[in-house]
């Protein structure tokens, strides 16, 4: 059974550092990996894809990388605002296509 | 207005009692799924759709049924609530594009079962 990490659960960081929210999978037979961010009160929204044949993805401050062998994602924010503050999750396709699997999540505070 | 719509966004309800939540879309997609989210869990599947004769069970199906009413409805129903269906619910949508293949959230349903 695939079974999704996301470390660290929790993250507090100042204004304008940069960081690394970290996700493992167990199984690296998958369709695509995704990171999503949540806000509290409203629904997940989609910030990167990156499919099983790719290594990275990049939008904006937002670069994540997949590497299958390892069974490890990364989510690289950098110079971090405070409306970055959200639970970002990791999730991933499995290879039916048929059903995402999630982390729990990184909740992220950053102060200013 | 927002392409996922849920309905009730809050709702309180006893033990025994039968309550149904509803998904609305209109991004015109096949697919649609019905997750909750409890702390400490995440959010895990309960039913998904990829048409409106297609009906699949996921992860945590017992205790909940669905119905596709149409392409753009999918409403899910706790037949007799139980305290720990307290959680937060959620709609998707999907279009099925294989590896590029993501999902559309609908804001949540926090449904209280006391």
């Amino acid at each position: 059974k695939q079974e999704v990490t996301q470390i660290p659960a929790a993250l507090s960081v100042p204004e304008g550092e940069n960081l690394v929210l970290n996700c493992s999978f167990t199984d690296s037979a998958i369709y695509n990996l995704q990171w999503f961010r949540q806000d509290p009160g409203k629904g997940l929204t989609s910030l990167l894809l990156i499919q099983s044949s790719q290594r990275e993805q990049t939008s904006g401050r937002l670069n994540a990388s997949l590497d299958k062998s390892s069974g490890r994602s990364t989510l690289y924010i950098a110079a971090s605002q405070p409306g970055d503050s959200a639970t970002y999750l990791c999730a991933l396709l499995n290879q039916a296509g048929t059903a995402l699997i999630f982390g729990k999540g990184t909740t992220l505070s950053v102060s200013s | 207005d927002a392409d996922v719509t849920q309905t009730p966004r809050n709702r309180i309800t006893k033990t025994g009692k039968r309550i149904m939540l509803e998904c609305s879309q209109t991004k015109g997609h096949d697919r649609m799924y019905w997750y909750r989210q409890d702390p400490g869990l995440g959010l895990r599947l309960i039913y998904y759709s990829f048409d409106v004769k297609d009906i699949n069970k996921g992860e945590i199906s017992d205790g909940y049924s669905v119905s596709r009413q149409a392409q753009a409805k999918f409403s899910l129903s706790l037949e007799s609530a139980i305290p720990n269906q307290t959680a937060l619910y959620f709609c998707a949508t999907g279009p099925g594009d294989g590896g590029l293949e993501t999902q559309y959230f609908g804001p949540g349903t926090r449904l209280l079962v006391l």
